[in-house]
């Protein structure tokens, strides 16, 4: 079974801070790793995913996040932060077979000025 | 391309009813995922369509359905509404079978008040 855990509920920053959304992944198998983006009363957007190839992945809005095999990790960063990324953050997994996504229980970033 | 787009984006039942929850995929896309948000469980699989077949299921009990058209249009519908119901359904569609490049895109929801 796969499993995804995000190691911090709330991450509070200043504008132009730098942050990184933790997320580690358990699996047995292979898998495909996703973030997503929930702002309020809205649905999830995607933020970048790793299916394969370069570890370091990157996505919209400035995000970037890097894939680390030997610790089940799928961290994400951005060097820069604005207001409006005030927003839920979740880490997903999918096997292979891509037909369903195990979300973490999701990290909500606060950007304050 | 027209997102994915569920109807009706609110909805409040009473304990007892059923309801039926409606989502348009993007244009292609033969495949729709349900999941069910709410603070305490979060995100959680309710059940996959492709083609018209159920594909994948989570763990859920069976007041909760659904079912998909010839046009990829699916609905899902809970009976015997419970008060712990009360949930943002969302709805994702995908263009590819199985295998890699399978992304799930999401549709805004249906927010559910169970009374």
């Amino acid at each position: 079974a796969q499993s995804v855990t995000q190691l911090d509920s709330q991450v509070p920053v200043f504008e132009e801070a730098p942050v990184e959304l933790r997320c580690n992944y358990s699996s047995s198998v292979s898998v495909y790793l996703f973030w997503y983006v929930q702002y309020p009363n809205q649905g999830l957007q995607l933020l970048l995913k790793y299916l394969s190839g370069s570890t370091l992945v990157k996505g919209i809005n400035g995000f970037e996040a890097e894939f680390n095999k030997s610790q089940t990790s799928f961290h994400l960063r951005k060097p820069s932060v604005h207001i409006s990324d005030t927003a839920e953050y979740f880490c997903a997994v999918s096997d292979k077979a891509g037909t369903a996504l195990i979300f973490g229980k999701g990290t909500t970033l606060s950007v304050s000025s | 391309k027209a997102g994915v787009t569920q109807t009706p984006r609110y909805l409040i039942k009473t304990r007892g009813q059923q309801v039926t929850l409606s989502c348009s995929p993007i244009s292609g896309h033969r495949s729709v995922s349900w999941y069910q948000q709410t603070p305490g469980q979060g995100l959680q699989f309710l059940f996959e369509y492709f083609s018209e077949t159920q594909r994948n299921k989570g763990n859920f009990p069976g007041r909760f359905s659904g079912r998909q058209f010839s046009n990829s249009r699916s609905e899902m519908n809970v009976s015997t509404l419970e008060l712990g119901d009360s949930a943002l359904y969302l709805c994702a569609s995908s263009s590819l079978d199985r295998g890699i490049g399978n992304i799930q895109y999401f549709g805004a929801g249906t927010r559910l008040s169970v009374l």
